[in-house]
């Protein structure tokens, strides 16, 4: 079965500095890898995801992740946050064919002006 | 598109009460899922199901139930609340995910029910 580490359960940044959120996984099969973002009282949001091709994949609002095979890893990546960025983000891993996503615990994002 | 739609928002119930959790979405996705949500433990799967008819259990199913009569609706049944299922419950559906590499593969979160069991 597959599971989900992320590393660190809150990671405050300053406004307009680079943030790292960490996100491991493990599978004996190949993966599907996601980052949801759940702002303040709302449902969570696909960020982006990683299917298959390029190794590292965008969202519209500047963050990136690289799906690291060797490593399993799916760390995700902004070089400059907004206090808009201020969410939880979970990272997920499905696998071919099966339906169900396993989540992360979360990561708290705070940006501090 | 109202995607998917989950009612009540808000709910607090007495231990030993029942009550239904609705979910429902108009994109024909054939997946619909339900998870709660509780702090440092991240989303945990309670039930889930890949059609009309079809239901099975996920990492948490004890204390609740679910059926899946049609394909827009899949209500989550507390039996009997007890304060341990005092949580945040969000549904998430999807189309029904193939073989084939590079299918869409993305859940559509609903906005939630926070539900309270004193």
């Amino acid at each position: 079965a597959q599971s989900v580490t992320q590393l660190d359960s809150q990671v405050p940044v300053f406004e307009e500095a680079p943030v790292e959120l960490r996100c491991n996984y493990s599978s004996s099969v190949s993966v599907y890898l996601f980052w949801y973002v759940q702002y303040p009282n709302q449902g969570l949001q696909l960020l982006l995801k990683y299917l298959s091709g390029s190794t590292l994949v965008e969202s519209i609002n500047g963050f990136e992740a690289e799906f690291n095979k060797s490593q399993t890893s799916f760390h995700l990546r902004k070089p400059s946050v907004h206090i808009s960025d201020t969410a939880e983000y979970f990272c997920a891993v499905g696998i071919q064919g099966a339906q169900k996503l396993v989540f992360g615990q979360g990561t708290r994002l705070t940006i501090n002006p | 598109n109202a995607g998917v739609t989950q009612t009540p928002k808000f709910q607090v119930l007495k231990t030993g009460q029942s009550m239904t959790l609705q979910c429902a979405q108009d994109m024909n996705h054939e997946y619909m899922s339900w998870y709660r949500q509780d702090p440092g433990m991240g989303l945990r799967l309670i039930h889930y199901s890949v059609g009309a008819g079809i239901t099975d259990q996920g990492e948490v199913p004890n204390g609740y139930n679910v059926s899946r009569s049609t394909t827009e609706d899949f209500p989550l049944r507390l039996l009997s609340a007890a304060p341990s299922q005092t949580s945040v419950y969000f549904c998430a559906s999807s189309p029904l995910q193939t073989y084939q590499q590079g299918a869409n593969y993305g859940y559509t979160f609903g906005s939630g029910t926070r539900l309270t069991v004193v």
